[in-house]
């Protein structure tokens, strides 16, 4: 079975710093999707940035930035020039593509933003 | 607007009392899936819904039915519901698109169980 793991329950980062969160996953499947998903304290799901698996390339949207290491079974995000508006609990998510519509979450990190 | 609705949003109920939250998206979505987010556990999978009629279970589908008449419903029924079903609860849906999948949720149902 798959499992996702996010070992930093929570983090701080000063306000225009960058900060970098860790997933770690465990999986014997070769096609799979990669997510990270943010929930503010109003708790609406919103999605970060995803990554294919089969995809080297590291996904960026805007201020975020995932590390793609498939081998080492390691996603994290990174988020430059950090904003007040991204504190949240940051989920990562792994999805197979192989035949099911499972998804497996992690515990997540709750991201603080010092001003 | 596309979006997924969930109802109620709020709900205290006391054990044993059979109860039923709607999931309705207008993005005519094939998938569907309900979770349940307690703290220190993340987001757990129930069930989840490829199609009408299909119905598959997630990781924690214990104590909880679902059913898919229509594309566009997806009610989470709890038969007897007990304290420890005391969550906050999110249905969300995609594509059936296998190119991403990403999935829009709801805005979640508090749900005590006294």
């Amino acid at each position: 079975a798959q499992t996702v793991t996010q070992s930093q329950p929570e983090m701080s980062v000063q306000e225009a710093e960058t900060v970098t969160l860790s997933c770690t996953y465990d999986t014997s499947e070769s096609d799979y999707y990669l997510f990270w998903y943010k929930q503010p304290p109003s708790r609406q799901m919103i999605l970060v940035i995803r990554q294919e698996a089969y995809k080297q390339q590291n996904a960026t949207e805007n201020r975020f930035s995932v590390n793609f290491q498939k081998a080492a079974k390691s996603f994290s995000l990174k988020i430059s020039d950090s904003q007040l508006g991204d504190a949240a609990m940051y989920f990562c998510a792994y999805r197979s593509r192989e035949g099911t519509y499972k998804y497996i979450f992690g515990t997540g990190t709750r991201l603080k933003v010092l001003a | 607007e596309a979006q997924v609705t969930q109802n109620p949003r709020y709900l205290i109920t006391v054990t044993g009392k059979k109860l039923t939250v709607t999931c309705s998206q207008n993005m005519n979505h094939e998938y569907m899936s309900w979770y349940r987010q307690d703290p220190g556990l993340g987001l757990r999978q129930i069930y989840y819904s490829m199609n009408v009629e299909v119905t598959d279970k997630g990781d924690v589908p214990e104590g909880y039915k679902v059913s898919r008449k229509e594309k566009r419903n997806f009610p989470l029924i709890l038969e007897s519901p007990s304290p420890n079903q005391t969550s906050l609860y999110f249905c969300a849906s995609s594509t059936a698109e296998w190119t991403w999948g990403t999935q829009y949720f709801g805005p979640g149902t508090r749900l005590t169980v006294l």
